[in-house]
């Protein structure tokens, strides 16, 4: 049973889109979010993150949003170009503690 | 900069076999750990370590074990293969959260396991 629950599976833009990925988490504990992003036959790498303090983050054209009630968080990528076409992670971790727990993943595909 | 290393990149084991996915890191980070990475599933944490001499229990720590006898390596090890192990594993490192309170997390290229 996942910590991290993603949603879509996968996701078709085309360029120039806003594809939004979504995730949703349960524990309380949580107060790192980060968001990875995967090329095929390469591992996870870090793309931006968000504590719970703050609503919005914005790096280039990435953002996170975050609503601590409602326990969700998403990633927004502006203006997205066919080199954004990767796998997506949300995840979380809990204060003091490095165990990151994972979402099922979003495949995103921009299209030229 | 290596960063984290795994080995092999690719390896086909038998049902029984046995095996040691090796991992190192060259950045002095206290945390290690495994994920397996399943389609459908993300990444699971498999087991992890926040020191040397230190390992403790992920998700999925069934059929796995691990030693962390050094600060950069993290070896993880299959006594007895089964096909419900075949996966792409993920070693991956940080500092611990009291010194970097982010917890990023690095990971390694992977290692693709199949079991037959």
């Amino acid at each position: 049973q996942q910590q991290v629950k993603q949603s879509p599976q996968s996701l078709i833009v085309q360029k120039g889109g806003i594809p939004i990925i979504n995730c949703a988490y349960e524990n309380t504990a949580f107060d790192y979010f980060p968001w990875y992003q995967q090329f095929p036959g390469k591992g996870p790498a870090l793309l931006i993150a968000i504590r719970p303090d703050v609503s919005e983050k914005k790096e280039g054209r990435f953002t996170i949003s975050f609503n601590k009630s409602a326990k969700q968080f998403s990633l927004h990528i502006m203006d997205s170009q066919p080199g954004d076409s990767a796998t997506y992670f949300c995840a979380a971790s809990p204060a003091n503690n490095n165990d990151m727990r994972f979402g099922a993943g979003t495949r995103l595909t921009v299209k030229p | 900069n290596a960063g984290v290393t795994q080995t092999p990149k690719f390896q086909v084991l038998k049902t029984g076999q046995s095996m040691t996915l090796q991992c190192a890191q060259d950045m002095n980070h206290e945390y290690m750990s495994w994920y397996r990475q399943d389609p459908g599933m993300g990444l699971r944490l498999i087991h992890y370590s926040v020191g040397a001499g230190i390992t403790d229990q992920g998700e999925v720590p069934n059929g796995y074990n691990v030693s962390r006898s050094t600060t950069e390596d993290f070896p993880l090890r299959l006594l007895s293969a089964a096909p419900s192990q075949t996966s792409v594993y993920f070693c991956a490192s940080s500092y611990s959260r009291w010194r970097q309170n982010t917890g990023e997390l690095f990971f390694g290229e992977g290692s693709r396991l199949t079991v037959l």
